[in-house]
């Protein structure tokens, strides 16, 4: 079935550095993507999405980047923050008449001060 | 406005029992959907409901689940004869309409189900 993959890596960083966390799909039909954060006891909360006819995206310390080909998507926080401490989720949208989101396992980001 | 509301926010029912789970959307927001997290995974799509329809319910279980969102009134997810296995977060969301983006999409804070 479709999927998008990740099996909760954790991301370790030191405080300031730029992180980058990983995500890939599996569904071509798929044109619309976010990225959501998700701390511990809380729903997640929207950061940043792109839809397929962009390939970067750009938020405040936020970038999304988006590999069609490779079917690959990315997101970089600049400078991170003690306070970017949380589960990052990708999910995706294949549009269609529900608006269901597709969302992967998580990438746990643990920065260190 | 005071976002999406779920509750109660944690519920500890026994095998065997019923869970009833509730979630009043944004103000204006007319579309609900149900997700459900296990542990270290992401959220699973279980169902897409209007007011007084069910539109997908394509990823809710066959038996034991249900959902409705009425007229007047929070949207419902019940679930009768509960099993270990149901243990989960369950956040429900809501959106304007078939609205993407930041506006689109607005997550409630869940609700954990742990059965014993």
């Amino acid at each position: 079935g479709e999927s998008v993959g990740l099996h909760l890596p954790t991301l370790s960083v030191q405080e300031g550095d730029n992180s980058i966390i990983n995500c890939a799909y599996s569904n071509s039909a798929s044109d619309y993507f976010i990225w959501y954060k998700q701390e511990s006891g809380k729903g997640p909360q929207f950061i940043i999405d792109i839809r397929s006819n962009m390939d970067k995206r750009q938020g405040q310390r936020v970038t999304v980047l988006l590999n069609k080909t490779v079917k690959h998507l990315s997101l970089q926080i600049a400078a991170t923050q003690p306070g970017d401490s949380a589960v990052y989720f990708c999910a995706e949208n294949e549009g269609g008449a529900t608006n269901k989101l597709i969302f992967g396992t998580g990438t746990l980001l643990a920065v260190q001060p | 406005n005071a976002g999406v509301m779920q509750n109660p926010r944690h519920l500890v029912r026994r095998r065997g029992q019923e869970a009833r789970l509730r979630c009043s959307p944004m103000k204006g927001h007319s579309h609900v959907y149900w997700y459900r997290q296990l542990p270290e995974e992401g959220l699973k799509f279980m169902v897409y409901l209007q007011k007084e329809n069910i539109i997908d319910e394509s990823g809710m279980p066959k038996e034991r689940f249900s959902a409705e969102f009425p007229k007047e009134g929070p949207s419902i997810l019940r679930i009768q004869q509960v099993v270990r296995g149901d243990s989960a977060a369950y956040f429900c969301a809501s959106s304007p309409g078939l609205v993407r983006g930041s506006y689109g999409y607005t997550f409630g804070s869940g609700t954990r189900l742990t059965v014993v």
